[in-house]
C-alpha cells in the first residue's frame, strides 16, 4: 500500500533556530502533499497544500515566511519552521494520496516539534 | 465540505462490537464518507469509506443511512489497541487536490 515517510519523528530545538521536516512518499508519487499541525487534545488543522514545482498554498493565518515549504520532486516535501518559538511546539503531520487510487489519503506518523 | 458532528468520547469493552455514530445531515450526493482513526501520538490511519452501500473491509464496516445523513464504524470485536481517536469525514470528491479537514472526533476507549 502508500506508504508517507516522515522525518524526524521528534525533534528539540532552541529558540529561534529553524527546523526542518521532511515528508517523503515512498511508493508513489505525489503532486500534492498536505501539512497538519496539531496541538495537544486537539484536532488536525490543515497548515498548507504543497504542490509539486510551483507555491504552496497556505491556510487563513499561518505565516508563509516562518513556515517555508518546498515541494521540489514528485516525492518529497520540506516544511522549514524558521526562527522557532515554544508556542511552535506540535505535532506536525504531512499527508498525500497515490493519484487513481480508489482509497484515502495516507498520511505520515508525524513529527513532534520541542522548542525551548 | 459538509459538517459532522460525532460525540466526544465513548467507551466499549474488549472484546465487545465498538458502533461509533457520526451525524452529517448536510451531506450532498456527490460526497464520501470517510473514516480515519488517530492513536495517540501517530499520524491519522484510513479505515474505510464510502458513498451509498454498506462498506466493510478487514479492519471494520460502515453503515450508512438510505438518506445518507447519518452513518455508522462499527468494530466488530474491539481490542485495547482499538483506543484512539476516530474522525468521520465527509467531501465532494476523491480529487487527489482536496484536502481533508478534521472535526473533533471520537475517543474510543476500549477498556479491558
Amino acid at each position: 500500500g502508500a506508504v508517507v515517510s516522515q522525518h524526524p519523528s521528534w525533534v528539540i530545538c532552541k529558540s529561534g533556530t529553524s527546523v526542518k521536516i521532511e515528508c517523503r512518499s515512498l511508493d508513489f508519487q505525489a503532486t500534492t502533499m498536505f501539512w497538519y499541525r496539531q496541538f495537544p487534545k486537539q484536532s488536525l488543522m490543515l497548515m498548507a497544500t504543497s504542490n509539486e514545482g510551483s507555491k504552496a498554498t497556505y491556510e487563513q493565518g499561518v505565516e508563509k515566511d516562518k513556515f517555508l515549504i518546498n515541494h521540489a520532486s514528485l516525492t518529497l516535501s520540506t516544511l522549514t519552521v524558521t526562527s522557532a518559538h515554544p508556542e511552535d511546539s506540535s505535532f506536525y503531520i504531512c499527508s498525500a494520496r497515490p493519484q487513481g487510487v480508489n482509497y484515502g489519503y495516507t498520511f505520515g506518523s508525524g513529527t513532534r516539534l520541542t522548542v525551548v | 465540505d459538509a459538517k459532522t458532528t460525532q460525540p466526544p468520547s465513548m467507551d466499549c469493552a474488549e472484546g465487545r462490537a465498538a458502533n461509533l455514530p457520526c451525524n452529517h445531515s448536510t451531506i450532498s450526493g456527490n460526497e464520501y464518507v470517510y473514516w480515519y482513526r488517530q492513536i495517540h501520538s501517530q499520524g491519522p490511519q484510513y479505515i474505510i469509506h464510502g458513498l451509498k452501500n454498506n462498506e466493510t473491509n478487514e479492519m471494520a464496516s460502515l453503515i450508512i443511512t438510505e438518506d445518507r445523513k447519518s452513518s455508522t464504524l462499527i468494530l466488530p470485536h474491539a481490542t485495547l489497541r482499538d483506543t484512539a481517536v476516530y474522525y468521520c469525514i465527509v467531501r465532494d470528491t476523491i480529487n487527489a487536490g482536496n484536502m481533508l479537514t478534521f472535526g473533533g472526533g471520537t475517543r474510543l476507549m476500549v477498556k479491558p
